[in-house]
């Protein structure tokens, strides 16, 4: 059973415009929540992360937004650029877990000119 | 970026050949991770260690063992590889805190393995 879902496998999005990723999770143990990105044959790197006791966390272009009543947790990108173009991973855990992380499936961003 | 490799980067082998795949950190963290990523599935949590010796398994721990003798490394093997083990292996580590709060993972730059 999946954990965590990212229902939509891919996205484009005009340069300079933003971009929406969605991410729900069903497990109401998850207490913190993080954003990877990942480029073709490298490791995912992380991007930014958002702990259950805020709503909102910005950083730069990026910010995260999460709806604990809704399960539900979105990253903006604003404006978006072509080097944005990667595969996004929507990541929570469980504090004092050792950090495991359980993934959704990822969400392909493509900016285009 | 977070000191870490792994070895092989690619790797091609046989039904039912052991295979063993290392990470290395310089990070000094005390926890290790090994996940496999396939595609629909995302990345899922294989086996992780929180200190030298000490193991656990994670969501798809079956047909996979890990040893850590050492801090810095972290080794996956698979005893009899089987088409179903054809993924590609990340690497990550963490310091995490416990319940102080949960630490970033930094991942390493994966190995692509092909089990034919």
């Amino acid at each position: 059973d999946q954990q965590v879902k990212q229902n939509s496998p891919s996205l484009s999005v005009q340069e300079g415009r933003i971009s929406i990723l969605n991410c729900d999770y069903t497990n109401s143990m998850f207490d913190y929540f993080l954003w990877y990105k990942k480029y073709p044959a490298e490791g995912p790197t992380f991007l930014i992360s958002i702990s259950s006791i805020k709503d909102k966390n910005e950083d730069g272009r990026f910010t995260v937004f999460l709806n604990k009543s809704a399960k539900h947790l979105s990253l903006h990108i604003v404006p978006s650029q072509p080097g944005d173009s990667a595969v996004y991973f929507c990541a929570a855990t469980i504090t004092g877990t050792a950090s495991k992380l359980t993934f959704g499936t990822g969400t392909r961003l493509q900016v285009t000119l | 970026d977070a000191g870490i490799t792994q070895s092989p980067r690619h790797k091609v082998t046989e039904t039912g050949t052991p295979v063993t795949l290392r990470c290395h950190q310089t990070e000094n963290h005390r926890y290790m991770y090994w996940y496999r990523q396939d595609p629909g599935h995302g990345l899922r949590l294989i086996h992780y260690s929180y200190g030298v010796k000490d193991t656990d398994k994670g969501e798809v721990s079956d047909g996979y063992s890990v040893s850590r003798s050492k801090t810095e490394d972290f080794l996956l093997t698979l005893e009899s590889a089987t088409s179903s083990q054809t993924s590609v292996y990340f690497c990550a580590i963490s310091s995490d805190r416990g319940l102080l709060g949960t630490d970033t993972q930094y991942f390493g730059p994966g190995t692509r393995l092909t089990v034919l």
